[in-house]
């Protein structure tokens, strides 16, 4: 198993403001998922980090507005950047601990915007 | 591409009495289906997972699920809720064929459980 820790677990923020998650997991994984999830909505796939490589974006994110890090096997930080009321969701981290079996979730990050 | 779709946003059931949660899929590949339990203000924890072996597939809190092919179905159960079992169920399908585990997640299904 795989325990992920997510920092901050809430923040309130004010719009035009930028804010990083960081995202430490206890033992190294190839590859680290970040997922939003609106209120009240299910959880949408943000961007895949793999250690070494630029993230790789799911259809309507993009890098400028998520700028992503993942400088070694057990960290990454999603920023979500210039922030309106909409960006208030969770944003969730994520690993595979080997394909096609489990994947961890950290607590998430509970994100307002005002 | 693949998708799930849960059929119910909301489903009440009283204490003791079964749980039916549905949810149908749809997959170019042979997919692994999972279900996942939110409880308020916690993470994301698995309850169960298909990945092409039996297709009835027990999980912890005495969850299982069926996995039918001829239906596209993945539906989960419980024979006897507990009041701690209110919580939103998510019905995920995994993008096998990318190599990795690209989670697709349904809409949810919030499960309310009265005395």
């Amino acid at each position: 198993s795989a325990v992920i820790s997510q920092k901050p677990s809430r923040d309130i923020c004010q719009r035009g403001t930028s804010l990083t998650i960081q995202c430490q997991v206890d033992s190294q994984v190839t590859m680290m998922f970040w997922y939003r999830q609106q209120p009240g909505q299910s959880l949408t796939l943000i961007a895949t980090a793999n250690q070494g490589s630029e993230a790789t974006y799911e259809s309507g994110f993009v890098i400028d507005k998520f700028p992503i890090s993942r400088p070694n096997l057990t960290f990454s930080t999603l920023t979500v950047s210039n922030m309106s009321p909409e960006d208030s969701s969770i944003y969730l981290c994520s690993v595979e601990s080997g394909y096609d079996t489990e994947a961890f979730f950290g607590q998430g990050t509970r994100l307002t915007v005002v | 591409a693949q998708s799930v779709t849960q059929l119910d946003s909301h489903v009440s059931v009283s204490e003791g009495t079964p749980v039916l949660l549905r949810c149908n899929y749809s997959s170019s590949y042979s997919p692994s289906l999972f279900w996942y339990v939110q409880h308020p203000n916690k993470g994301l924890q698995l309850l169960l997972k298909y990945t092409s072996a039996a297709t009835l597939v027990k999980g912890i809190n005495g969850f299982e699920a069926e996995f039918k092919k001829s239906e596209t179905s993945f539906h989960l159960t419980k024979p006897s809720a507990h009041m701690s079992d209110a919580a939103e169920y998510f019905c995920v399908v995994s993008a096998t064929n990318t190599g990795f585990q690209k989670l697709v997640f349904g809409t949810g299904t919030r499960l309310l459980v009265s005395p």
